[in-house]
């Protein structure tokens, strides 16, 4: 079973703060990975996607990839309350029979203090 | 507009009987994916499709049964046979195995 694993959290930060979101994968194949943003009781939304191993950056968003030790990261700088959500990260690998192609960790729940 | 289109947003069911969920894209999307998703839970994944006229149990495809006859369309028929349906539906789609997902606003099934 491909797994993507996220500390659940939650993670609270102040307004104006860095806030660092983690994700692990055990698919050594995996290609793609993306980062979403989940409001409560809303469908999420995708905020990033990375191919290749180093930083890309948009806006307040900054995706990090490392496929040597298979970790993604999503950095938000200067949060702002309105960035209180839950973030999954995907990843996109081999087929994987009945777990599909596309794998969500559980996510993150952030918190951000004014 | 280009999106994904789930109707309708609500959607209220009798014991024992079945639903369709419908999910509707005009992105010219190949795949597309159902998850389900409980209070407090990760998505989990019911059916996916990637091609048209094909499709492929997820995890959780008991009592639940989906077609895709047209590339634009993946709906999902909740069987009497799932017991516990009460739940967040959601639709996706992408332009191949490879890319992102794009969700649709989701469906919010409750057993009465």
């Amino acid at each position: 079973q491909k797994e993507v694993e996220q500390n659940s959290g939650p993670l609270s930060v102040p307004e104006g703060a860095i806030a660092s979101l983690n994700c692990t994968y055990s698919d050594r194949g995996s290609q793609s990975f993306f980062w979403y943003r989940q409001y409560s009781g809303k469908s999420p939304e995708l905020i990033m996607s990375i191919y290749s191993n180093g930083d890309k950056e948009d806006g307040r968003f900054t995706a990090q990839l490392n496929k040597a030790s298979q970790y993604v990261s999503l950095l938000i700088r200067d949060s702002q309350p309105s960035d209180s959500a839950t973030y999954l990260c995907a990843v996109n690998g081999e087929d994987g029979g009945s777990q599909g192609n596309l794998i969500f960790g559980k996510g993150t729940k952030l918190s951000v203090k004014p | 507009d280009g999106g994904i289109t789930q109707s309708p947003k609500y959607l209220f069911r009798k014991e024992g009987q079945n639903v369709t969920l419908s999910c509707e894209q005009n992105l010219n999307h190949d795949a597309m994916y159902w998850y389900r998703q409980d209070p407090g839970q990760g998505l989990r994944l019911i059916y996916y499709s990637q091609i048209v006229n094909d499709f492929q149990k997820g995890d959780i495809a008991e009592g639940y049964s989906v077609s895709r006859e047209k590339k634009e369309s993946f709906p999902l028929t909740v069987t009497s046979a799932q017991k516990n349906p009460t739940a967040f539906y959601l639709c996706a789609s992408s332009l191949d195995r490879d890319t992102e997902a794009f969700f649709g606003q989701g469906t919010r099934l409750t057993v009465v």
